[in-house]
């Protein structure tokens, strides 16, 4: 079983539908979830920051964390043609290194 | 507005060059990560830093590359010799722990032909 799982894409969307990002995970000693965004020959850009599970919000953006199930989630809202990018989700137990999925390409056309 | 900082932003190479990648970590980050992403693989870790002390270089290579941090203001990653399978974006991130919210340089691309 691969420690972080995550649907590569392309997830395809027209401009102003909810989106949904899910990552799985396996290591129980995560204990702090991001989300980053990736757009196309930039480095990764740290989008979400999350400890507890729960539910975090900042602005179209929702972060959710499950740890019994171990599943994670990133919702956008009003998607945007600006929000086509990879998302990454990443992880990190506190005494090793972030730990970070493949990637989920996602493309909003206007 | 504080960045990491990454030189070169690209290299072309030939075939058992040597290659040094720099990087500047945000000012007063205490952790430091070197990340190589290809698309086959992702975000590989390659070499992990804190308080310049390395940690974690099991995902490197030891043959050919290295990683060191001589001060607090510098990292590098070297690779000697180069090979073409290295072709890849070398990503360094700086973070504060405790969460190693890690904060990424834009990355060097790096083509070995």
């Amino acid at each position: 079983q691969k420690e972080v799982e995550q649907d590569p894409g392309p997830l395809s969307v027209p401009e102003g539908a909810i989106v949904s990002l899910n990552c799985t995970y396996s290591n129980s000693a995560f204990q702090y979830f991001m989300w980053y965004r990736q757009y196309s020959r930039k480095g990764p850009e740290l989008l979400m920051y999350t400890y507890s599970s729960g539910n975090k919000e900042d602005g179209r953006f929702t972060a959710q964390v499950d740890k019994s199930s171990k599943y994670i989630s990133l919702f956008i809202r009003d998607s945007q043609p600006s929000d086509s990018a990879t998302y990454l989700c990443a992880f990190y137990s506190g005494y090793s290194t972030l730990t970070f999925g493949k990637g989920t390409m996602l493309l909003v056309s206007p | 507005d504080a960045r990491v900082t990454q030189t070169p932003r690209h290299k072309v190479t030939e075939m058992g060059q040597e290659v040094t990648m720099r990087c500047q970590p945000i000012l007063g980050h205490n952790t430091v990560f070197w990340y190589r992403q290809t698309m086959m693989q992702g975000l590989e870790l390659l070499a992990y830093f804190r308080n310049r002390a390395p940690l974690d270089d099991s995902g490197m290579p030891k043959d050919r590359f290295s990683a060191e941090m001589p001060d607090a203001t510098l990292a590098t990653l070297k690779i000697q010799p180069s090979e073409p399978r290295d072709s890849a974006v070398y990503f360094c991130a700086s973070g504060l722990e405790p969460g190693a919210r890690a904060f990424f340089g834009q990355g060097t691309r790096l083509t070995v032909v």
